[in-house]
């Protein structure tokens, strides 16, 4: 059965601390992946998605996030937290051309200390 | 603008009743699905639906019951069977088909606990 994994369930940074959160996925075939962010009090959004091409992908507010098909990981980063980045964080994986519904982590709690 | 919608935001549950929970869609998508999330165990799939009078069980059907009557509307009904429902209800939709790569939209949830 497909799973995610996050590893990270807590994480505390200062503003402007580098941030990467870890996720992997157990599928063998061609997936495709998500990260949501769900702001204290708001409803899950999408932050970014990788379906194929450049492993490398830019979501909205700065994140970006690395498919490494070799480690099964699709792991979220950004330079510089803000504040306003404090919210809890999922990562979701699906078969591609399979079964549409995607499979999410436990997500992973940031908290950024101004 | 195109959404989903959730109501209420927040219910109160006795013991032994059931409490159904709504979600609207506008955005014309086929599928819809419910989500449990408790804190620390991520999203779990309840029930989904891709079509019209057609639903599928999730990771945790057990106590729920949905309904598909209509395409913009997918009820869940919380049931007495249902031993621990406290929690957040998450309602979400996509697209299926030919555009079935699109990512899923989410509603604002409904937070249930029990008196």
């Amino acid at each position: 059965a497909q799973s995610v994994s996050q590893h990270n369930h807590h994480v505390i940074l200062s503003e402007a601390a580098s941030l990467e959160l870890g996720c992997n996925y157990s599928y063998g075939g061609t997936v495709n992946l998500f990260w949501y962010v769900q702001y204290p009090g708001q409803h899950l959004q999408l932050l970014l998605k990788y379906f194929s091409g450049d492993p490398l992908v830019k979501g909205i507010k700065g994140f970006e996030a690395e498919f490494i098909k070799s480690k099964f990981s699709f792991n979220l980063r950004k330079p510089s937290v803000q504040w306003s980045d404090t919210a809890e964080y999922f990562c979701a994986a699906r078969g591609a051309g399979g079964s549409y519904i995607p499979t999410f982590g436990r997500g992973t709690s940031l908290i950024v200390h101004p | 603008d195109g959404g989903i919608t959730q109501s209420p935001k927040y219910l109160f549950r006795k013991e032994g009743q059931n409490v159904t929970l709504s979600c609207e869609q506008n955005l014309n998508h086929d599928a819809m699905y419910w989500y449990r999330q408790d804190p620390g165990q991520g999203l779990r799939l309840i029930y989904y639906s891709q079509i019209v009078n057609d639903f599928q069980k999730g990771d945790i059907a057990e106590g729920y019951s949905v309904s598909r009557e209509k395409k913009e509307s997918f009820p869940l009904t919380v049931t007495s069977a249902q031993k621990n429902p406290t929690a957040f209800y998450l309602c979400a939709s996509s697209q299926q088909g030919a555009r079935s790569n699109q990512p899923q939209h989410f509603g604002d949830g409904t937070r249930l606990s029990i008196l």
